[in-house]
């Protein structure tokens, strides 16, 4: 069975640019995160979707992060514009339900690291 | 808020020897869960072993084991027979019950030597 896989691994753009961080969970996972670690900081949640739908976007920075979930299948990070502040490593996690009374183990990918001139 | 803090950047270990890392947290909840996940270089982050608060047995798995002090608010990852495949960054997690947020500290970064 295939793991989490994230596109690209790493990205190097400019201040200014836009940049799209792909996420393929794994097949059959209704529940998807976002996950942002800034370097030598916490790895911090940044939003969940269940299916297609945003269950909670609470760790959206700001409105340069725009992230879908076409069909409910992958998803897609955007950052328009981006900033140097944006640097980091983007990881992405799937689980196949609710963790609602259970440990919620979840699946993450590699990361997809981010680094903004 | 939770908090979870990690207090060791980087540690080091001889291949076969036993290494302790710690992790600290602050919650107001009663009932959570406790993990410690592994990163090894380019690859994928995965769940090491997991702890529920409710449990006063510590939880193992293989090679590794926590002790959890609940009144301390302490859940520290020990590594026996420390392998070269250990080398990795370690993340301290905890989620409440009810949640699908983990709260992550900022990470050890283990390197096993041999």
């Amino acid at each position: 069975e295939a793991g989490v896989t994230q596109f690209p691994s790493h990205s190097v753009i400019e201040k200014g640019q836009t940049v799209t961080l792909r996420c393929d969970p794994i097949s059959g996972h209704d529940n998807l995160y976002w996950y942002r670690r800034v370097m030598g900081k916490e790895i911090k949640f940044l939003l969940h979707f269940v299916k297609e739908s945003k269950q909670d976007e609470s760790g959206m920075p700001n409105n340069r992060f725009l992230a879908e979930r076409t069909g409910g299948t992958y998803s897609t990070l955007k950052v328009q514009p981006a900033e140097l502040e944006d640097s980091g490593v983007y990881f992405c996690a799937s689980s196949p339900h609710r963790t609602v009374g259970n440990t919620g183990e979840l699946f993450f990918g590699e990361g997809s690291r981010l680094t903004v001139l | 808020a939770q908090t979870v803090t990690q207090s060791q950047p980087e540690m080091s270990v001889q291949e076969a020897e036993t290494v302790t890392l710690s992790c600290t947290y602050d919650t107001s909840e009663s009932n959570y869960y406790l993990f410690w996940y592994k990163q090894p270089p380019s690859r994928q982050m995965i769940l090491v072993i997991r702890q529920e608060a409710y449990k006063q047995q510590n939880a193992t798995e293989n090679r590794f084991s926590v002790n959890f002090q609940k009144a301390a608010k302490s859940f520290s990852l020990k590594i026996s027979d420390s392998q070269l495949g250990d080398t990795a960054m370690y993340f301290c997690a905890l989620k409440r019950a009810g949640s699908y947020q983990l709260t992550f500290g900022k990470g050890t970064k283990l390197s096993v030597i041999p």
